[in-house]
Parts: C-alpha cells; sequence; structure tokens
C-alpha cells in the first residue's frame, strides 16, 4: 500500500524566511510524485509533477526536488500570498491513475 | 480556460435524505475522479473513471454511495440515504489518461447532513 507522510504538520514563517517543507513516502514503483497548493475554500491546485530521483522543478519561489525516499518543497524569500496548504501525493506503478496523498502542510507566513 | 466545474458548492440537508453532486471535467479529459476531504482522513479517493467506465470504486465507503458518468463532460455522486458521518467537502478531478498525468480539481461541494 502507498504511504506518504508530510512534515510538519504546520510552519509559520517570517516574509522572505526560507524554509522546506517534507514528504516523505513508500511506494512500489513510483510512476510521479505531485505537489498541490490548496487555500481554504478550494480545490488543490497542482504545481509539480517529478518522476525520477534527482529531478527538480521550479515556479517563482518555490522549488520540488526528488530523491528515493522524498520529495522536499523548498520556499525562498516567501511572500504572504504563499501562505496555503501544500499538498503530496504519489501514484504507484500498481495504481493506475490513483493518488495517495499526505496531510499537507499548513504554512504561514507572517509580514 | 474551463477549469472542472462542480456543483452545487454547499449543500445542507437532512440524514436519510438523497443527496446528489455534480461534476463537469475539463473538455478533453478522458479520466475523472471523486475524492473526499476531511479534517481526519485528509483527501481520499472513492472512485475514478477512464473513458466513462468506472475504473476502481474501492474507495466507495459503502452501498449507499454510488456514481455515475453518462457521458464524457458529466458525472455524478450520490448518497442515498445520507449519513451525518458523510459531511464532508467532496472534490472531482480531471486528467488526461496515461498514469501519471497531474488532475485538476473543482472547488468542490460542501456537504454538511444534519
Amino acid at each position: 500500500e502507498d504511504q506518504v507522510t508530510q512534515s510538519p504538520e504546520a510552519l509559520r514563517l517570517q516574509e522572505g524566511e526560507s524554509s522546506s517543507l517534507n514528504c516523505s513516502y513508500t511506494v512500489s514503483g513510483l510512476r510521479g510524485l505531485f505537489w498541490y497548493r490548496q487555500d481554504p475554500g478550494k480545490g488543490p491546485e497542482f504545481l509539480f509533477t517529478l518522476y525520477s530521483a534527482g529531478e527538480e522543478k521550479e515556479k517563482e519561489r518555490l522549488k520540488a526536488t526528488l530523491t528515493k525516499k522524498e520529495s522536499f518543497l523548498h520556499i525562498t524569500a516567501p511572500k504572504p500570498e504563499d501562505s496555503a496548504t501544500y499538498l503530496c501525493a504519489v501514484q504507484g506503478g500498481t495504481s493506475y491513475g490513483k493518488l495517495t496523498f499526505g496531510q499537507g502542510t499548513i504554512l504561514t507566513v507572517h509580514p | 480556460d474551463a477549469g472542472v466545474i462542480q456543483s452545487p458548492r454547499h449543500e445542507v440537508t437532512e440524514m436519510g435524505q438523497e443527496v446528489t453532486l455534480r461534476c463537469k471535467p475539463i473538455s478533453g479529459h478522458n479520466s475523472l475522479f471523486w475524492y473526499r476531504q476531511t479534517m481526519m482522513r485528509g483527501l481520499e479517493l472513492l472512485i475514478y473513471f477512464n473513458n466513462n467506465v468506472p475504473i476502481d470504486d474501492s474507495g466507495m465507503p459503502e452501498d449507499r454511495f454510488s456514481a455515475k458518468m453518462p457521458n464524457a463532460s458529466f458525472s455524478t455522486l450520490k448518497i442515498q440515504p445520507s449519513e451525518p458521518r458523510d459531511s464532508a467537502v467532496y472534490f472531482c478531478a480531471s486528467s488526461f489518461s496515461g498514469g501519471n498525468q497531474p488532475q485538476h480539481f473543482g472547488d468542490g461541494t460542501r456537504l454538511s447532513i444534519l
């Protein structure tokens, strides 16, 4: 069974204070690891897909990296508008189309 | 571009009533997913369709839940009879098929069963 654990559960940062969110996973044959952002009252918004260890992707202040056991979402010089819940999900080789989500990290960036 | 459209956005009803949630996927996507989100259990996949055919319904909690996809642009999730423990936010998502394509989510239906 695929499993995803995210840490920390909540993270408070000052504006400009860089940090990282962690996503640890166990999966049989990773087909993809996905990062989403979710704002209150909204559905998850797709950010990145990572397919293999060593891969990195960037978007504005966000950078996602992947190893064989975990993924990190690095946030550089965050702004208050980066405040949201960040969700990580994996798709395993035996679960065609099915995503297993972690519980998420609630990020709050104070001005 | 239009994203995934869900209706209603909010639903409040009494226990025992039938509830129908609706979803219009992104045009051209041929995989559709229904999820349920609660504080305790997070996001859970209920059922997904590929080319309008149900592929995996192992996440459907019990026989009170049913889902249909009569065509490529419409799906419903029905709960009959509803119970207070069904209260949650229900999301629909769609994607291109091919296994590792990202899913795109609607803004959900917040369901409250009194």
